[in-house]
């Protein structure tokens, strides 16, 4: 069985630039989270989808945004890039609701902004 | 304060060596909890999965949930080399999907 599937792997853009970011989740997932990784906070929720719909956001500002698609692939977008954005940002998948508590991550994307 | 505390180390072992790794937390509505380990330059990877309080045993690895004391542990029998890596803890709500992580601790089993 396929994990979680994410692209780019590497990503290097200029600051103001905009990014998009694409995951797979696992077959027969349908909830998909991200979440951000730097060594200063750690890994951090950014927000949750499932049935194409926004479930759960956390403490991130507006230009960090998502959406999933119809066979539960995802992307998210962030605009305006920031120095402070260079970070792996990480795509996790679970079956759904009632099911939360296991998710199963992928390899990330590390993003560089320069 | 965090609402996931845990110590970032690194913690150097010895082969064969028992590791106990901790979290402590403050949000008493957390009833899933979850252990992670992270290789270099690889997403977190799902080692075991409690639900409320007790222990779970999973070969070399056993976890343990202490609501009362808002502290939960991980325990590494018979430590290798390639348990080298960094160990994260998560929590979420019943029924929520958000994680809460722990720092991350870093560890290192010399041969």
């Amino acid at each position: 069985k396929a994990g979680v599937t994410q692209t780019p792997r590497y990503l290097i853009k200029t600051r103001g630039q905009q990014v998009t970011l694409s995951c797979s989740p696992i077959s027969g997932h349908r909830s998909v989270s991200w979440y951000q990784q730097t060594p200063g906070q750690g890994l951090q929720f950014l927000f949750e989808y499932f049935s194409e719909t926004q479930r759960n956001k956390g403490n991130f500002p507006g230009r960090f945004s998502g959406r999933q698609f119809s066979n539960s692939r995802s992307e998210m977008n962030v605009s305006t890039l920031e120095l402070g954005d260079s970070a792996l940002y990480l795509c996790a998948s679970s079956l759904g609701p009632k099911t939360e508590g296991e998710q199963y991550f992928g390899p990330g994307t590390r993003l560089t902004v320069t | 304060q965090k609402e996931v505390e845990q110590d970032p180390g690194p913690l150097s072992v010895p082969e064969g060596a028992i590791v106990s790794l901790n979290c402590t937390y403050s949000n008493s509505a957390f009833q899933y909890f979850m252990w992670y380990r992270q290789y270099s330059r690889k997403g977190p990877e799902l080692l075991m999965y409690t639900y409320s309080s007790g222990n779970k045993e999973d070969g070399r690895f056993t976890a343990q949930v202490d609501k009362s004391s808002k502290y939960i542990s991980l325990f590494i029998r018979d430590s290798q080399p390639s348990d080298s890596a960094t160990y994260l803890c998560a929590m979420s709500l019943i029924y929520g999907n958000k994680l809460v992580f722990g720092a991350g601790t870093i560890l290192r089993v010399k041969s």
